[in-house]
């Protein structure tokens, strides 16, 4: 079974720092997608960046970056640069090709907060 | 521009009702996925389907059913509505194949049963 775990419920973070959202998985399939989600207060999912279990670098999309390390199975998300919008609800979710009929796996969520 | 809709935004039921909602997507998506959305429990999948008529089971079906009889077309049923699914819900779709295809969500549907 497919499994991701975010063990942060919430983070606060100030103005234009860097911060780091943690996310751990766990399949046994050999190809899988990691992803990350954000969730403003208006309930939209915003697809953010995506990592493949075979891709060799790092995802990179703008202020987004993925840290992923596979051995440690392990896809953290690190946002730059903090800015007040970033203030919202963060999933990291997993699709495996394997079995389920491609379906999306999301962790609980962690809510971050960037303060002045 | 792609879309995901859902017919309802915010429903409020009476304990016992039949519920449906409707999610439409306009992108000839093989997939559709039901979720309900809950404070620290994150997304959990009720449902999905790969194909007209075909559907499975997620990780909490129980005490609802869906149907899609056409490929634009999955809805979620609440055969006898409870206040425990008062919840937020989502619907999904995406094309098949690689792990990365893009997800596409509606906006969600905020359901109070009362």
């Amino acid at each position: 079974a497919q499994k991701i775990t975010q063990t942060q419920p919430g983070m606060f973070v100030q103005e234009k720092e860097a911060v780091t959202l943690d996310c751990t998985y766990d399949t046994s399939d050999p190809s899988y997608g990691l992803f990350w989600y954000k969730q403003p207060s208006s309930g939209e999912m915003i697809f953010l960046i995506y990592q493949g279990s075979y891709d060799q670098q790092n995802a990179t999309e703008g202020r987004y970056s993925l840290n992923f390390q596979k051995a440690r199975k392990s896809a953290n998300l690190v946002i730059s640069a903090s800015q007040l919008g970033d203030s919202a609800m963060y999933f990291c979710a997993m699709r495996a090709l394997a079995r389920g009929g491609n379906k999306l796996t999301f962790g609980t969520g962690t809510q971050l907060k960037v303060e002045l | 521009d792609v879309k995901v809709t859902q017919s309802s935004r915010y429903l409020v039921k009476r304990t016992g009702e039949k519920v449906f909602l409707e999610c439409v997507q306009d992108m000839d998506h093989e997939n559709m996925f039901w979720y309900r959305q809950d404070p620290g429990l994150g997304l959990r999948l009720i449902y999905f389907s790969y194909d007209v008529k075909m559907k499975e089971k997620g990780d909490i079906p129980e005490g609802y059913s869906v149907s899609r009889e056409k490929k634009e077309r999955f809805s979620l049923i609440l055969e006898s509505a409870s206040t425990n699914q008062t919840s937020m819900y989502l619907c999904a779709s995406s094309s098949e194949g690689a792990p990365g295809n893009t997800i596409y969500f509606g906006e969600g549907s905020w359901l109070t049963v009362v």
